[in-house]
């Protein structure tokens, strides 16, 4: 059982509003991730950290800021929310090692919506 | 641009059909693929992987993937479903060539019918 943790798991909120996702994993991973999953589509990696102080952006654009100042900890900032960041997002980690590469542990998800 | 393609975006079958879910990806060079599979409420979680040797791989709960390189392909494969197989299963490629980081197909909805 992988041990990452999400909050909050729904969250509705008005359009301006500054709404940061949490992300904490137990496992001791250096390595963490943030994908954005709309219904029916593929997940698009936003943000990764490769360890403390490291952040990166991905592969889809995001209007989202992260930060790793703990290991543990890898929480996702939108600083005035909008409709269309309306979506879910999701949480993973992985491991450094070389026989894990590539596989990765998910949070449940926090699934957001900007009326 | 390289990807990831799942030809299936929904699937709907009678329990103890068998099941293939196609997975084609792009990139070239060394490759290491997964199948990440989605039960209703729940956090996505591995089904199975492959890295290098037997290209048949065996997963988690009678699933199995065959990876065939000339066609670039990781197709998942069970051959008798049961109704607690319904869930959303993602096909995602670690490949040098995308800067080792993991890239998802569109993942395909199965429902099983009881």
């Amino acid at each position: 059982e992988a041990d990452i943790y999400q909050t909050p798991r729904y969250l509705v909120i008005g359009t301006g509003k500054k709404i940061t996702l949490e992300c904490s994993q137990t496992m001791g991973h250096d390595k963490m991730y943030w994908y954005q999953q709309d219904p029916g589509m593929e997940l698009h990696l936003i943000h990764y950290s490769y360890g403390v102080n490291s952040t990166e952006k991905g592969d889809l654009s995001s209007e989202s800021t992260v930060s790793r100042i703990r290991t543990e900890h890898f929480p996702l900032t939108l600083e005035s929310a909008r409709p269309s960041h309306t979506s879910q997002y999701l949480c993973a980690s992985s491991s450094d090692r070389v026989e894990n590469t590539g596989e990765l542990f998910f949070g449940e998800g926090s699934r957001l919506t900007v009326l | 641009a390289q990807s990831v393609s799942q030809h299936n975006h929904h699937v709907i079958l009678s329990e103890a059909a068998s099941l293939e879910l196609g997975c084609n990806y792009s990139y070239g060079g060394t490759v290491n693929l997964f199948w990440y599979v989605q039960y209703p409420g729940q956090h996505l979680q591995l089904l199975l992987k492959y890295f290098s040797g037997d290209p048949l791989v065996k997963g988690i709960k009678g699933f199995e993937a065959e990876f065939i390189k000339s066609k670039f392909s990781f197709n998942l494969r069970k051959p008798s479903v049961q109704w607690s197989d319904t869930a959303e299963y993602f096909c995602a490629v670690n490949a040098r060539a995308a800067g080792n980081k993991l890239t998802f197909g569109g993942g395909t909805r199965v429902l099983v019918k009881p």
